[in-house]
């Protein structure tokens, strides 16, 4: 298995570019996550997917949309870019309802983004 | 105020040190509470859950619980240089819900 797989690994966009980020999980899960990851900041949740036909908003929704295409793939998409965008993007799922007594979330190797 | 505070680090140890990580929180609703493991350009990993209160030991790790003082350590026994990692603290109030990640501690356990 391969796990949770995001493509692409980097990506280098200008202001006002727009882009979609992959990810997809092999492991049947019924959740999924976007993170993004800066400097001291921690992981902050932009989107989820508590199973596949939902989605809500995290913490930092603004200038994203996601789109829960089947139960293995969940993507992010930039509009219109900004540098404030610049980060690194996680994507995760987890096997919520299942016999799972502890909800991991399996994380992907992460996208790095930057934006000029 | 965030919901989830960590100690920011950076924490440099000598090989064989006993680390302690720790993170409060404002939420009593919280629940569940885990540490991850993230290595330099990787992804999380989950290294350690716990339920409610009290503590769970795994091998040189131990995660504990003080619910009353919204407060969780994580310790680490006879550190090694593989240990040099940030280290994550997450709490989520059920076992379905959202998870809040504190900042990140990043350890280096020098040899």
């Amino acid at each position: 298995n391969a796990g949770v797989t995001q493509t692409p690994k980097f990506q280098v966009l200008k202001t006002g570019q727009s882009m979609t980020l992959q990810c997809a999980q092999d492991m049947n899960h019924n959740s999924m996550y976007w993170y993004r990851q800066d400097p001291g900041m921690g992981l902050r949740l932009i989107y989820y997917s508590a199973s596949e036909g939902t989605t809500d908003k995290g913490e930092v929704p603004n200038g994203y949309n996601v789109s829960r295409l089947n139960k293995r793939e969940f993507s992010l998409r930039l509009e219109s870019a900004a540098p404030s965008q610049t980060s690194v993007y996680f994507c995760a799922s987890s096997a919520v309802g299942s016999r799972s007594s502890y909800n991991e979330q399996f994380f992907g190797p992460g996208t790095r983004l930057t934006v000029l | 105020q965030k919901e989830v505070e960590q100690d920011p680090g950076p924490l440099s140890v000598p090989e064989g040190a006993i680390v302690s990580l720790n993170c409060t929180y404002s939420n009593s609703a919280f629940q569940y509470f885990m540490w991850y493991r993230q290595y330099s350009r990787k992804g999380p990993e989950l290294l350690m859950y716990t339920y409610s209160s009290g503590n769970k030991e795994d091998g040189r790790f131990t995660a504990q619980v003080d619910k009353s003082s919204k407060y969780i350590s994580l310790f680490i026994r006879d550190s090694q240089p593989s240990d040099s990692a940030t280290y994550l603290c997450a709490m989520r109030n059920t076992n379905a819900g959202k998870s809040t990640f504190g900042d990140g501690t990043t350890l280096t356990v020098k040899p």
